[in-house]
């Protein structure tokens, strides 16, 4: 139950892009299509951005867009937004466990 | 819409035990599976225990193995999480969530300290 590997952090302009990638192994990311991915503000609880590896949850802009490649997925921020500064965490389901990402803080410059 | 709200935190001694409580509404309790995850201060999000839909599954990390157990009531839309054995370690908020294979809905969480 090893937890998935991401960047600590990534930072970028209104307006740019930038790509967190998340890290895991063929038990968990490589696995299957359960790869989700949450975004969290300080102070509050997660909200889910990202399931199925690139589904989108109603209300979530089409600027965010996921993917995966073997044991990596990513989630593509394109447009950056000042809101959406903040942390965001990656999620594999494996079977028997759950696993998250460490977490990215994503810096809008 | 949905709504998880949590309670039962609180200031609890080491070794001493706690139960958490998450009252759900909006949705139909009985036919979603159920997780905890928690977050202690600072760090990040934390997996701690699955219950499918009619209870006859429940999954647990490593770190909390053999000592919480996490149980339901659908006659009163409750999720349960009951934490034996409480460590320093185990100080963080714990959010109720709503399973379908991805984490869809959260509660605003309760915050457990475990500190003599």
């Amino acid at each position: 139950q090893s937890a998935l590997t991401q960047p600590r952090s990534v930072s970028g302009s209104p307006g740019q892009s930038v790509t967190i990638s998340c890290t895991g192994t063929r038990s968990n990311v490589g696995n299957n299509k359960y790869v989700s991915w949450y975004r969290q503000h300080p102070g509050k609880a997660p909200k889910l951005i990202m399931f199925d590896v690139s589904e989108r949850p109603s209300g979530v802009p089409d600027r965010l867009s996921g993917s995966k490649s073997g044991n990596t997925a990513s989630l593509t921020i394109s447009g950056l937004q000042a809101d959406d500064e903040g942390d965001y965490y990656c999620c594999s389901y494996a079977g028997t466990y759950v696993v998250f990402g460490g977490g990215t803080e994503l810096t809008v410059l | 819409d949905v709504q998880l709200v949590e309670s039962g935190g609180g200031l609890v001694q080491p070794g001493r035990s706690l139960r958490l409580s998450c009252a759900a509404s909006g949705f139909t309790f009985s036919t979603y599976a159920m997780n905890w995850v928690r977050q202690a201060p600072g760090k990040g999000l934390e997996w701690v225990a699955a219950i499918s839909a009619s209870a006859d599954t429940t999954l647990y990390a490593d770190s909390v193995k053999g000592r919480c157990s996490i149980s339901r009531d659908n006659s009163k839309s409750t999720l349960y999480l009951q934490m034996d054995s409480l460590r320093a370690e185990d100080t963080a908020i714990y959010y109720c969530t709503k399973w379908v294979y991805w984490f869809e809905s959260w509660g605003q969480g309760t915050l457990v300290t475990v500190s003599s």
